[in-house]
């Protein structure tokens, strides 16, 4: 099964900042099969880039995804302070289907 | 605006059984993939489980597998999850969700774009 490892567990920043997450997976993901969401405390996830690079509905342009093979980025431009959340990647498997998630990375004010 | 309302979480026995729901409304429900998605207290999120748009393809995590069953009801707008032999580490709020396969497609994905608000369920004695 692929394992997809997020990093860095933590990233501290003010807002105004950019930010850079990144997503790892143990081997080769197809990018029609990588999402990205952010989370909230006593929230449930909101869905923010599917197919790695393409916004859901209703997501801000300073939300953007890129990547490709093992390696993928979510990045925020100028944080505002509703981004401050925690933000999992995610992959899909067509065979048998199967969804994996990261562990999550916590986006905090610094 | 598209509503998806899980119930029937508890508190239950190690051993026992619980069948949590979840209603779709303003969703054309049976056009959909629908999955179960839980997220243990302070911890990520982990798949449980994904139904076909007709009920008649089901997969499940290896966690889960032949404990729990998914199915879904279309002509009520409603997914099920029965889940038997419940440990601790079932211990979670479990989303209702919909994984978007475009064209009834396992080969495509535009990942799960309407989630309910989670029921919890906790396995303790």
């Amino acid at each position: 099964d692929i394992v997809l490892t997020q990093s860095p567990g933590t990233l501290s920043l003010s807002p105004g900042e950019g930010a850079t997450l990144s997503c790892r997976a143990s081997q080769s993901v197809s990018s029609s099969y990588l999402a990205w969401y952010q989370q909230k405390p006593g929230q449930a996830p909101r869905l923010l880039i599917y197919g790695a690079s393409r916004r859901a509905t209703g997501i801000p342009d300073r939300f953007g995804g890129s990547g490709s093979g093992t390696d993928f980025t979510l990045t925020i431009s100028r944080l505002e302070p509703e981004d401050f959340a925690v933000y999992y990647c995610q992959q899909f498997d067509s065979s048998p289907p199967m969804y994996t998630f990261g562990q999550g990375t916590r986006l905090e004010i610094k | 605006e598209v509503q998806l309302l899980e119930s029937g979480g508890g508190l239950v026995q190690p051993g026992g059984s619980l069948r949590l729901s979840c209603a779709a409304s303003r969703f054309t429900f049976s056009s959909y993939a629908m999955s179960w998605v839980r997220q243990a207290p302070g911890k990520g999120l982990e798949w449980v489980s994904v139904i076909s748009e007709s009920g008649g393809s089901t997969y499940y995590a290896d966690s889960v597998k032949g404990r729990f069953t998914i199915s879904r009801d279309n002509s009520k707008n409603t997914l099920y999850l029965q889940m038997n032999n419940l440990r601790a580490e079932d211990t979670a709020t479990y989303y209702c969700t919909n994984p978007r396969h475009p064209g009834s497609s396992w080969y495509n994905y535009y990942g799960m774009d309407v989630w309910g608000q989670g029921t919890t369920v906790t396995v303790s004695s």
